[in-house]
């Protein structure tokens, strides 16, 4: 399973855009990298998932290069309520487990 | 919104007590998963389940036990709680065909005094 290197926290303000990096350099072939969102006392929630270039849902953005050893997630116009602790995750599909492991996260503090 | 819940939301007991943290999902999936965690740290698998009657144990060692007899239920019990399982336990439920989508439950915080 690829280790996950992200940084340990951030702060922004209200408005403006923020990019989480992720740095996963040995990844292997088939992992995909996933990103959740954490709020204090609560158990964690699926934003984002890719495997290379682009994706993009309602919620945020995921860019990954083609090397695929870095992932960043960005979030368009953060307001206070993203405060939260967000997760990279890197792991295969195999055999119908998925094995997730979770570091200790970016802790993102928006402000006004 | 997933439909999985968890009780007790918050327990605060006694050493030595058994207790068991209750689980239950409505979305019909096969897999789920317990996790522990800290304050401010990371989350841990103790326990997963493929489906009915399957359990193993995971990543971090756990003195907890778990039990699958119906798919929508996974309880997690501890025979006799210390000060060491003080912690938040978190679980999950994912689909069969996701890959990596995991629903999660309010959690349960867990006080062993």
């Amino acid at each position: 399973l690829a280790k996950t290197t992200q940084p340990i926290s951030m702060d922004s303000y209200e408005g403006q855009e923020v990019n989480i990096t992720c740095s996963h350099n040995n990844i292997a072939t088939n992992d995909y990298i996933t990103w959740y969102q954490q709020f204090p006392s609560q158990g964690p929630r699926f934003i984002i998932q890719g495997y290379k270039t682009k994706v993009t849902n309602e919620v945020a953005s995921l860019f990954i290069p083609a090397d695929r050893k870095s992932s960043t997630l960005s979030l368009p116009r953060v307001s206070l309520s993203d405060t939260a602790v967000y997760y990279c995750l890197v792991g295969t599909y195999s055999g119908g487990y998925n094995k997730l492991i979770f570091g200790a996260g970016t802790r993102l503090a928006v402000h006004p | 919104e997933a439909d999985i819940y968890q009780t007790p939301r918050y327990l605060v007991i006694g050493t030595g007590k058994k207790i068991t943290l209750e689980c239950s999902q409505t979305m019909g999936h096969d897999k789920m998963y317990w996790y522990q965690q800290d304050p401010g740290m990371e989350l841990h698998l103790i326990h997963y389940s493929y489906g009915v009657n399957s359990t193993e144990k995971g990543d971090l060692s756990s003195e907890s036990t778990v039990s699958r007899i119906r798919t929508e239920h996974f309880p997690l019990t501890l025979e006799s709680a210390r000060p060491s399982h003080t912690s938040q336990y978190l679980c999950a439920s994912q689909s069969w065909d996701s890959a990596y989508e995991q629903y999660f439950g309010p959690g349960t915080r867990l006080t062993v005094t």
